[in-house]
């Protein structure tokens, strides 16, 4: 199947500082990728959806100005978590697809681990 | 997207076939049933999908009922690595972005 690679895969950052997470598709281009939060014992819970060329678009309860996306390329996106505190730490994992439709599958990165002391 | 049920733990001897089931009563005729397994601590794998026909690869077996409701997943001959949560999601046209339930925790005992 495709590669959806995540860099870093922990990370830990001082509380008031920012973190960039990139993801990227190795042997596709994705015109849409997906961030995923996930918190300890719970399941994953999208984000935002982010769109090459073009502002993400974010769930409800999510804000955009704290949790920064950008698209820059076909192969590339990334998530910046600004200012970050101690309840921003959480498991945060990317996906995309090398098609669109139903009937395709979509493929995750291996996750960053971010840790806010 | 149709809302999933499953059993949030089942136990699996090594060597023996897992059988994963997943209701989706609701489900409607363009949503692709799609099951993917996350071991602790890493993303995500997919690991099949299908519509209205059973579906095998390498992995695993998807069953799907006649008329859509459940379906199972299985796993011919777990093994220790097999342990993971796994996700039965409904997918349809108009959400791209997958929907994760709470899934089911497949512990498999050696």
């Amino acid at each position: 199947g495709a590669v959806v690679s995540q860099h870093p895969s922990r990370v830990i950052c001082k509380s008031g500082t920012s973190v960039k997470i990139e993801c990227r598709s190795l042997d596709f281009q994705a015109t849409t990728m997906f961030w995923y939060r996930q918190f300890p014992k719970q399941s994953l819970m999208l984000m935002a959806t982010s769109n090459e060329g073009s502002k993400a678009t974010y769930e409800q309860g999510v804000e955009k100005d704290k949790f920064l996306i950008n698209h820059a390329s076909l192969t590339l996106s990334t998530l910046t978590v600004t200012s970050a505190h101690p309840e921003d730490s959480s498991f945060y994992i990317c996906s995309a697809s090398n098609r669109t439709g139903p009937n395709t599958e979509a493929f995750f990165g291996q996750g960053t681990r971010l840790t806010v002391v | 997207d149709a809302k999933t049920t499953q059993p949030p733990s089942m136990d699996c001897a090594e060597g023996r076939a897992a059988n994963l089931p997943c209701n989706h009563s609701t489900i409607s005729g363009n949503e692709y049933v799609y099951w993917y397994r996350q071991i602790h601590s890493q993303g995500p794998q997919y690991i099949i999908h299908g519509l209205k026909n059973n579906e095998t690869n390498e992995m695993a077996s998807l069953i799907i009922t006649e008329d859509r409701k459940s379906s199972t997943l299985i796993l011919p001959h777990a093994t220790l690595r097999d342990t993971a949560v796994y996700y039965c999601i409904v997918r349809n046209t108009g959400r791209r972005a997958l929907t994760f339930g709470s899934g089911t925790r497949l512990q498999v005992q050696p």
